[in-house]
């Protein structure tokens, strides 16, 4: 069946702008997570969502970091005003049971 | 908080031999997670250790669970070059995400 997918798979963008970054998680699963992966931080959680319930936001690296989740499915992850040290990979993964996550391919940002 | 260390963070060997990659972690966490991935790709899911003393395996790949020492294993067996990779051991549940290591860059030599 089709894996979670992740759009744009690599995204440019200067510093200042914003970007938002989309998932679409593997249908049936309520648990949706994003994390960062940079040369410097490592795999960084950031947030989670599970169904349609609020997320715990304390994760998310600072307050230009925003995430929302429509209809407990699709999620997209909002970065406001973006800097250079936003420059990763962040990658998406949804699970059925909180029990094993699925990754999606990523989306590559480069802040310039 | 929960922190992951694994050790070596590189580790560059010849086919046909065995080793061993660890992974330690700091507070008691019932489930522990093993990752691979390739250079510009996202992560594959290898094993989900669930208990203490769980075992499995999955071709040369062998990883285990000891919860009373917080420390897991990733044994390979009789290495072949298309095992090079970077390894990723994580733990946590839940809303807490997962925490992962900082990988063990794996090079397999012909």
């Amino acid at each position: 069946g089709a894996g979670v997918s992740q759009s744009p798979s690599n995204k440019v963008t200067e510093k200042g702008k914003d970007v938002e970054l989309r998932c679409d998680p593997i249908s049936g699963h309520t648990a949706l997570y994003w994390y960062r992966q940079s040369l410097g931080q490592g795999l960084e959680f950031l947030i989670y969502f599970q169904g349609n319930s609020a997320p715990d936001k304390s994760g998310l690296p600072s307050d230009r970091f925003s995430a929302e989740r429509t209809g407990g499915s699709v999620s997209t992850l909002t970065i406001q005003r973006t800097q250079q040290e936003d420059s990763a990979v962040y990658l998406c993964a949804s699970s059925y049971d909180s029990y094993e996550q699925y990754f999606g391919p990523g989306t590559r940002l480069t802040v310039t | 908080e929960l922190k992951v260390e694994q050790n070596p963070l590189f580790l560059s060997m010849q086919e046909g031999k065995n080793y061993t990659i660890y992974c330690n972690y700091s507070t008691t966490s019932d489930r522990l997670y093993w990752y691979r991935q390739d250079p510009g790709k996202s992560l594959e899911s290898l094993f989900v250790l669930l208990s203490n003393g769980a075992v499995k395996q999955e071709g040369r790949l062998m990883a285990s669970l000891d919860t009373k020492a917080r420390l897991s294993t990733l044994h390979i067996t009789a290495a072949v070059h298309d095992l090079s990779a970077t390894y990723f051991c994580a733990s946590g549940r839940g809303a807490d995400g997962l925490t992962f290591g900082k990988g063990t860059h794996l090079i397999i030599q012909p």
